[in-house]
């Protein structure tokens, strides 16, 4: 069955490092990946979209890979502040569907 | 440029009682979508549409119904409550399908 992970368990890490994020997928095949940010009490707003015909997107501070191979997506977020503190969802999809699927996201802590 | 709207920000629901919750989008988009969010489960499709008079059944459409009757405006209708319906709702938009989409900023529902 079609499944996307997220690690459910939340990343602590200090501010100014680099967080990582990943996203993993079985029995899709994506047209693309998206990802998401959600603060508490808030709807997701759109951070990325990457392509299946694209290895690398860069936007300020985020970068997103995608690897069709891995079936793996890595969210990197440099020189990361408490600000960056929030849920991301990653989200694919497929070339014959109107619909996305999400994963349930990672909660990231960024501490002073 | 309001975006997504959602109401009712927050409502209380007996069991059995019908409601009635509306998205609004000034953005000009085809495809509109019904999502619930709840702990551990990530947000999973209710329903969509593709534009004005379309409605699709998305991964949990059992006791919900929808209606497009303008472009601007997707209602979700929920006809006789049940405690497992108690989520947080958001609608969201996008065109074209399968890129951004735009969310509300969520209808939080208690059904007791």
């Amino acid at each position: 069955s079609q499944k996307i992970e997220q690690n459910s368990e939340a990343l602590n890490i200090q501010e100014g490092k680099t967080a990582t994020l990943t996203c993993n997928y079985t029995n899709y095949s994506p047209a693309y990946l998206q990802w998401y940010r959600q603060d508490p009490g808030r709807g997701p707003v759109f951070l990325l979209l990457i392509r299946e015909n694209e290895k690398e997107k860069r936007k300020e501070r985020l970068k997103v890979t995608f690897d069709t191979t891995l079936k793996q997506s890595l969210f990197h977020i440099t020189a990361s502040q408490p600000a960056d503190s929030a849920t991301y969802l990653c989200a694919l999809a497929s070339h014959n569907t109107d619909k996305l699927i999400f994963g349930t996201g990672t909660r990231l802590q960024v501490f002073p | 440029n309001a975006g997504v709207t959602q109401t009712p920000k927050f409502r209380v629901l007996k069991t059995g009682q019908s409601m009635t919750l509306l998205c609004a989008q000034d953005m000009n988009h085809e495809y509109m979508y019904w999502y619930r969010q709840d702990p551990g489960m990530g947000l999973r499709l209710i329903h969509y549409s593709v534009g004005e008079g379309t409605t699709a059944k998305g991964e949990v459409p059992d006791g919900y119904n929808v209606s497009r009757l303008k472009k601007q405006n997707f209602l979700l209708g929920l006809e006789s409550a049940a405690p497992s319906q108690t989520s947080v709702y958001f609608c969201a938009s996008s065109y074209p399908p399968r890129e951004t989409q735009y969310f509300g900023p969520g209808t939080r529902l208690l059904v007791l």
